[in-house]
This record gives structure tokens, C-alpha cells and sequence, in this order.
């Protein structure tokens, strides 16, 4: 049975540092792995998507990079600002054929501090 | 472009009853899956849809079902709601086969069983 795992849960930081979250997953036969945010009482907002065979995306200041082998994954935030203040959750989804069916991290909380 | 809609937003029900809970994809998604996130579980899968067949199911009871209709549109129903029912359902559509299976979630239809 897959299972995923973020560390740390929670992390403070203050504006401007970069920062690194972890996400690890017991199988790496996986077929992608995605990454979201999300802000108290709302729901997922996608930050980036990475297939098995790609090694890392990015978009803006975020930069997620995957290593199937050692099942990890990392999404490294530069610049980080008070508005990156949100839970992060890492996803894998097991295979082509398992669908929308993702395993989903405990999540990292992160605030940012002015 | 419409994100994902979800209906209603907040809802308080009483053990014993039902609630149906809707879910409107973003045009031209055919899969809708759901998801329910509480505290102590996480974020777990429910079941997903695709052209309107059921294709996974989660380890949830039977009184959790749902239905897709042919527009896309996906409900799902809770029968003779407990206390533990209390959550966040959140709902994601994606393209369906044969894409790369990125995943969008709705704001959530958050559910308080008295």
C-alpha cells in the first residue's frame, strides 16, 4: 500500500528565505506526482505536475523535482513571501490505469513571516 | 474558464439524514473524482467518474455514493449521515484517458452532522 509522508508538518520562516519541502512515497512505481497549496477552509489550487519520467518543473518561484529511485520528491520556494502562507500537499498517483485516484501527504504548513 | 463548482458551500445536517452534494467540472473534463478531508484522516479518496461509469472506489461504506451525469456532472449522496460524516468533500475534475492526468479541486462543500 502506497503511502506518502511530509516533512516537516510545519515550518516558519521568515519573508525573503527559499525554502525546501519533502514529500516521500513508499512505491516508487508511480505515475505522476503533483503538488498543491492549500489555504484554510478552501480547497486544492495545483502548483505543479511532474510525470514519472521527468525530473523536476517549474513554474515561477516554485521548483518541484522528483526522484522515483529513492521515492522522493521536493519543492523548493524562493523568495518566499506572506502570501505563500498555506498548507502544501504532495499526491502520487499509483498508475495510468488507477485514474484520479491519488495518495495524498499529511501536508507541510508553512507561514511566512513579514 | 469556469473552475470546478461545487454546491452547495456550507451544510448542517442531523444524524440520520442524507445529503446530496453536487459537482460541476471544468468544461471538456470527463473524470470527476471526490475526496473527503477531515483532520484525522487526511484527505481520502472516495470514488471517480468517467463518462458516467464509476471507475475506482475508495474503502468507504455504502451508505457513500455517487452518480455522473451526461453533461459531466457529478453528485454525490451520504445516507443516514453519523458524526464521523462531518468533513470537507471536495470534488476534482481532470481530462480523463489518455491525459496526463492533472488534477483541479473545487472550493469544497464543508458538512457539519449535529
Amino acid at each position: 500500500k502506497q503511502e506518502v509522508t511530509q516533512i516537516p508538518a510545519a515550518l516558519s520562516v521568515p519573508e525573503g528565505e527559499n525554502l525546501v519541502l519533502n514529500c516521500s512515497f513508499t512505491d516508487s512505481a508511480i505515475y505522476n506526482l503533483q503538488w498543491f497549496r492549500q489555504d484554510p477552509g478552501k480547497g486544492l489550487t495545483s502548483l505543479l505536475l511532474i510525470q514519472s519520467s521527468q525530473r523536476e518543473q517549474t513554474s515561477g518561484r516554485l521548483n518541484a523535482s522528483l526522484d522515483k529511485s529513492s521515492g522522493r520528491s521536493t519543492l523548493y520556494i524562493a523568495a518566499s513571501q506572506p502570501g505563500d502562507s498555506a498548507t502544501y500537499l504532495c499526491a502520487v498517483r499509483p498508475g495510468e490505469t488507477s485514474g484520479s485516484r491519488l495518495t495524498f501527504g499529511e501536508g507541510t504548513q508553512l507561514t511566512v513571516n513579514p | 474558464k469556469a473552475g470546478v463548482t461545487q454546491t452547495p458551500r456550507y451544510l448542517i445536517k442531523t444524524r440520520g439524514q442524507q445529503v446530496t452534494l453536487s459537482c460541476s467540472p471544468i468544461s471538456g473534463h470527463r473524470s470527476v473524482s471526490w475526496y473527503q478531508q477531515t483532520p484525522g484522516q487526511g484527505l481520502q479518496f472516495l470514488f471517480e467518474y468517467f463518462s458516467e461509469t464509476q471507475r475506482n472506489k475508495g474503502n468507504f461504506p455504502g451508505r457513500f455514493s455517487g452518480r455522473q451525469f451526461s453533461n459531466s456532472r457529478s453528485e454525490m449522496n451520504v445516507s443516514t449521515l453519523e458524526l464521523g460524516d462531518s468533513a470537507l468533500y471536495l470534488c476534482a475534475s481532470s481530462l480523463g484517458q489518455g491525459s496526463i492526468g492533472e488534477l483541479f479541486f473545487g472550493e469544497g462543500s464543508r458538512l457539519t452532522v449535529l
